[in-house]
């Protein structure tokens, strides 16, 4: 059963807290990525993994730095979160080819007080 | 300015009638596929349209593509309250792994 998972699914912060969002798929996909979508705004990509170590900045990386120790595994990290930083976060995998279907998870309401 | 885009920000529909989502975009592509995305959901593919196919279906889906006019379409015949969804266009071009996502139409089927 292909899946994307993301912990937690819901999380409140308080501005300057740190912030682990986590990922996992089960497809053996060698890239990973993690977008935020905000009203109005559609998908914005924060970073692109495509393997372990490998890692690329997106449209919007500032304020964000990732970590992929295992292919399976993607993490989010929020050093210091900001209110501007109020999101939903989604985590999607894929295999390395230009163009192929993205699996996305449920998402991360993140709210940052 | 957005690189894909719906055009329509919203419609509806009542359940059984057909509906057309419209996308347009501005760069050279290898690829369009379209997402639908339910409320409390992540974005779900539905179709993928590569630049040398010109139309594809699923079930009640159907994607056309027109490289020309840089345009695709999505239309759902026999519409469901189930198929009530934010429905995005997300393009891809060679040399970049990024899909460039569209704002999203609401689809709303009504009983």
């Amino acid at each position: 059963d292909m899946k994307v998972t993301q912990m937690p699914r819901y999380l409140i912060k308080r501005m300057g807290e740190n912030v682990l969002l986590e990922c996992g798929q089960d497809m053996s996909h060698e890239t990973m990525y993690w977008y935020r979508q905000d009203p109005g705004l559609g998908l914005q990509l924060i970073y692109i993994s495509y393997d372990v170590d490998s890692n690329s900045e997106g449209d919007i990386p500032k304020g964000y730095r990732v970590s992929r120790k295992k292919r399976e595994h993607f993490s989010l990290i929020l050093d210091s979160a900001k209110t501007n930083q109020t999101s939903v976060y989604f985590c999607a995998s894929s295999f390395m080819d230009r163009g192929d279907t993205q699996y996305f998870g449920p998402g991360t309401r993140l709210l940052v007080l | 300015s957005q690189l894909a885009e719906e055009n329509l920000w919203a419609l509806s529909v009542h359940e059984g009638e057909s509906v057309t989502v419209n996308c347009s975009y501005k760069t050279s592509i290898t690829a369009l596929q379209w997402y639908r995305q339910k409320s409390g959901e992540g974005p779900a593919q539905l179709i993928l349209i590569r630049s040398n196919e010109r139309e594809k279906r699923n079930g009640r889906l159907r994607a056309t593509l027109d490289t020309s006019s840089q345009s695709s379409s999505l239309s759902i015949t026999a519409t469901r309250c189930e198929d009530t969804a934010v429905y995005f266009c997300a393009t891809s071009s060679s040399g970049s792994w990024q899909l460039i996502f569209g704002s999203g139409t609401q689809l709303t089927v009504m009983p």
